[in-house]
């Protein structure tokens, strides 16, 4: 059980371009998802949390415009990078915690993560 | 503020011979500590986590982590360790302070196995 799937595994695309991931619970509900991101040999950085039906809360220094997220349902919230640029190529990992009760302790689940490159 | 330290970048063991990963964190309250395992290219497998009760912890894949609150430590540990096991360790920290929403991840630590 706690699956969590990300899509795609690995994408590349030309500078300027958008490029969206998703990450879905597969078989448990999630108020909450979080995206992070992790560069080379480094430790996850959280960028946003993500909550179902309400706007995402970003971590300071990630630009709310530059990634944009959506967390339309219960089960699966998108992170797009918007007019990527090289700088952005990185790892996504999305994180999705059980419970639909606030202040309920779950562990978090993760994805497989998101290789995005751009040339 | 809290922190997670995982003092060692790296370890290397021979297949068989146990291993222990240290983990030191900071935090106000409470803590919830987890232990994840990333495996290259992917995303992370939860090991196992204490919220409290039991000092000792057991988790998958022959894993258990001791949660001692004077040491602010919570080390992992495996008594035989496995080529498969080689991978990347990261040590989390969460609780009330966050909502039990964020959580803290440390710089991890590599691990690699000899034959």
């Amino acid at each position: 059980g706690a699956v969590v799937s990300q899509h795609p595994s690995w994408v590349i695309c030309k500078s300027g371009t958008s490029v969206k991931i998703e990450c879905r619970s597969l078989d448990f509900q999630a108020t909450t998802m979080f995206w992070y991101r992790q560069f080379p040999k480094k430790s996850l950085m959280l960028m946003a949390t993500s909550n179902e039906g309400s706007k995402a809360t970003y971590e300071q220094g990630v630009e709310k415009d530059k990634f944009l997220i959506n967390h339309a349902s219960l089960t699966l919230s998108t992170l797009t990078v918007t007019s990527a640029h090289p700088e952005d190529s990185s790892f996504y990992i999305c994180s999705a915690r059980e419970g639909l009760r606030a202040g309920v302790n779950q562990p978090q689940h993760f994805g497989d993560g998101t290789r995005l490159s751009i040339l | 503020a809290q922190s997670v330290t995982q003092p060692d970048i790296h370890i290397t063991v021979s297949e068989g011979a146990s291993l222990e990963l240290r983990c030191n964190y900071s935090y106000g309250a409470t803590p919830y500590l987890f232990w994840y395992v990333q495996s290259p290219g992917q995303g992370l497998q939860l090991l196992l986590k204490y919220f409290s009760g039991d000092t000792l912890v057991q988790g998958i894949k022959g894993f258990e982590a001791e949660f001692k609150r004077s040491q602010s430590s919570f080390n992992l540990r495996k008594p035989s360790v496995h080529w498969s096991d080689a991978a990347e360790y990261f040590c989390a920290v969460g609780g009330m302070n966050t909502g039990f929403q964020k959580l803290v991840f440390g710089t991890g630590t590599r691990l690699l196995v000899s034959p």
